[in-house]
């Protein structure tokens, strides 16, 4: 278990309104990622932070923004939701440089 | 740029069949090999890695052999049973092209008693 927790779990929105989403850790690991899963596409990273404030774009990064100002929280938020953001959204942290990732459970995220 | 490609799915297997789930990378550097699961509602877990040519990954009954001259890695095991019924990701990642993780499309396989 690599204490990773994402907040909320589930999510029904409208288009238009913003959202974020937390991740959480309690290891303090420097590397933290974000992806979205969707079918017939794996998994894409969005956007990945390698310390507090330094952040990088990821594959899918239009419409996604992140912060980081602490090490154990990394924040995705869509600033304002289309449908195309309909997603299941995983974090993922890093122990180091070349090391294993480690998920967390998933935010199931509906865009209507 | 790095990239996995893995086998289309879904797989459908008997208990105690056996499987192979391909999978074949692109990299420019010596990446690391990974075999991700992901059980249904839940993440994905580590199911093994390889960090070099030759070695071999194996957890659970599954094993796979980083092959360098055929850029491969692909998952087998023995004899599946039902609770082995999931999403199976492989991955790759180069410390030194970045930090990221390369995924393949994910192989969903089925096992039926």
């Amino acid at each position: 278990d690599a204490g990773i927790t994402q907040s909320p779990r589930h999510k029904v929105t409208e288009t238009g309104t913003p959202v974020t989403l937390r991740c959480h850790q309690t290891e303090n690991h420097r590397y933290m990622y974000w992806y979205r899963q969707d079918p017939g596409h794996g998994l894409r990273l969005i956007h990945y932070s390698y310390g507090v404030k330094d952040t990088d774009k990821g594959e899918v990064s239009d419409g996604y923004s992140v912060s980081r100002s602490k090490t154990e929280d990394f924040l995705l938020t869509l600033e304002s939701a289309t449908s195309s953001q309909t997603s299941v959204y995983f974090c993922a942290i890093r122990t180091g440089p070349g090391e294993t990732q480690y998920f967390g459970p998933g935010t199931r995220l509906l865009v209507l | 740029g790095d990239s996995v490609t893995q086998m289309e799915g879904p797989v459908t297997l008997s208990e105690e069949a056996f499987l192979t789930i391909n999978c074949t990378y692109t990299a420019t550097g010596y990446p690391s090999l990974f075999w991700y699961v992901q059980y249904p509602g839940e993440g994905l877990q580590l199911l093994l890695k390889a960090t070099k040519a030759d070695d071999k990954g194996s957890n659970k009954g599954f094993e796979a052999t980083y092959r360098k001259e055929t850029t491969s890695f692909h998952l087998e095991k023995g004899s599946v049973q039902v609770s082995d019924s999931a999403v199976y990701f492989c991955a790759l990642s180069d410390v030194r092209t970045g930090n990221q993780f390369y995924f393949g499309t994910g192989t969903s396989l089925t096992v039926i008693p």
